[in-house]
């Protein structure tokens, strides 16, 4: 079974510019969870989607967004871009059965905002 | 709010070594689970602990999920080389997300 990708890999913008990531779970998996993870701040939950509906949200402010299409793939999108939000941005995907909801991360997309 | 403190932050130790990382939480998990992220990599998923109480065991690598479900902790015994990376602990409110510990650093010097 192929892994979670995501795409790009690495990615240099220039402030109050946006950018879309990209992020194709495993086969099967309807649950992708998005995350910012940076040296100071450790693992930062963004927001989850099961089924192309956002499950939950974590406190990032409206810049951040994203959306799941029907074949569970999901983008994210930061507008505006800061200094601020370098940072590898993570997806993971789950099967989400229950108790069962180990994530499967991706390689990351290594932003910086310069 | 929900959060999972982790500690300690760093870790090193040499070769042989026992290692230990905890996990606490202020209110009670549903469940937790266990990452590990090599330098460069991404996250990779462990093992999940569900009961309260549970040890479950990898090879070297011993879990335990406290009586009060809240608190972990995982402890690698004679530390190897390939034991170096990141450690996270990541809990479960049943809220449909995880909130991941702030990761304990280990360094193993040979």
């Amino acid at each position: 079974k192929a892994g979670v990708t995501q795409t790009p890999r690495y990615l240099i913008k220039t402030r109050g510019q946006q950018v879309t990531l990209s992020c194709s779970p495993i086969s099967g998996h309807r649950s992708v969870s998005w995350y910012q993870q940076t040296p100071g701040q450790g693992l930062q939950f963004l927001f989850e989607y099961f089924s192309e509906t956002q499950r939950n949200k974590g406190n990032f402010p409206g810049r951040f967004s994203g959306r799941q299409f029907s074949n569970s793939r999901s983008e994210m999108n930061v507008s505006t871009l800061e200094l601020g939000d370098s940072a590898l941005y993570l997806c993971a995907s789950s099967l989400w059965t229950g108790t069962l909801n180990e994530q499967y991360f991706g390689p990351g997309t290594r932003l910086t905002v310069t | 709010g929900q959060q999972v403190m982790q500690i300690p932050q760093y870790q090193h130790v040499q070769e042989g070594e026992d290692f230990t990382t905890y996990c606490n939480s202020s209110t009670t998990l549903s469940n937790i689970q266990w990452y590990k992220q090599r330098p460069g990599g991404h996250p990779v998923f462990l093992i999940q602990l569900v009961k309260s109480g549970e040890v479950k065991k990898q090879k070297r690598l011993t879990f335990q999920f406290g009586e009060a479900k809240k608190n972990s902790s995982l402890h690698i015994t004679a530390t190897q080389t390939t034991d170096v990376g990141t450690y996270f602990c990541a809990g479960d409110y049943n809220t449909d997300k995880l909130i991941f510990g702030t990761g304990t650093r280990l360094q193993v010097f040979p």
